[in-house]
């Protein structure tokens, strides 16, 4: 059973541009969160989705950032127009349930904006 | 709201020498607590995790936490360090009820070990 699968690992975007994360979660998982860590910063809670839904996105910034997770395929965090201080490792983890005691957390994408 | 604090954003110590990792939560119901590990560019690793009942807590690589209601605490040990233990750790926590999702974590406590 292969872990929670992030794409990519690196990614560098110039300023204007869109960045699309990508995260597998783990099969048998129908729940997906995601996560940012900012330098120098613990990670904080962006958004919960589950199949064909958005549960809870109150940690996404209101504007540029948007996320879904069709029914099938991987779930996308999209930013839009990116400016420097999007630059962070985003993490995704998904769960079976409802929930972080029973998650797993991917490997990230690190986005650099130049 | 809850709130993690992780005292010493860096402690250094020998190798073969005891790892002791402060974490105090800020919380108005005792929540769901987890210690994770991060290596240079890589994902989180899940330690180990109170959810209930047993207030000492045994997690992989021979780490250990316990839970500490009247201190706020959930601070993480290691007998004996080893070299492979460098890397950050991070405390954080979750609600039990409806967010349980959403993981408060704190800063970080990057761990070195000298030989």
């Amino acid at each position: 059973n292969a872990g929670v699968m992030q794409n990519p690992r690196h990614l560098v975007r110039r300023r204007g541009q869109e960045a699309r994360l990508r995260c597998s979660p783990m099969k048998g998982h129908s729940h997906v969160y995601w996560y940012r860590q900012l330098p120098e910063e613990g990670l904080k809670f962006m958004v919960y989705l589950q199949k064909e839904n958005i549960i809870d996105e109150s940690g996404m910034p209101k504007e540029r950032f948007s996320a879904e997770f069709p029914k099938e395929g991987p779930s996308i965090l999209r930013i839009q127009q990116v400016v420097r201080g999007d630059s962070a490792a985003y993490f995704c983890a998904s769960s079976p349930l409802t929930g972080m005691t029973e998650a797993f957390f991917g490997q990230g994408t690190r986005l650099t904006v130049v | 709201a809850q709130s993690v604090t992780q005292l010493g954003s860096h402690v250094s110590v020998s190798e073969g020498a005891l790892v002791l990792l402060r974490c105090n939560y800020s919380s108005s119901v005792p929540p769901y607590l987890f210690w994770y590990v991060q290596y240079p560019n890589q994902g989180l690793q899940l330690l180990l995790k109170y959810t209930s009942a047993a207030t000492l807590v045994k997690g992989i690589n021979g780490f250990e936490a316990e839970f500490k209601k009247s201190e706020t605490s959930f601070h993480l040990t290691k007998p004996s360090a080893h070299m492979s233990d460098a890397a950050e750790y991070f405390c954080a926590v979750s609600p039990r009820g409806g967010s349980n999702y959403k993981l408060t974590f704190g800063k970080g406590t990057l761990l070195t070990v000298n030989p």
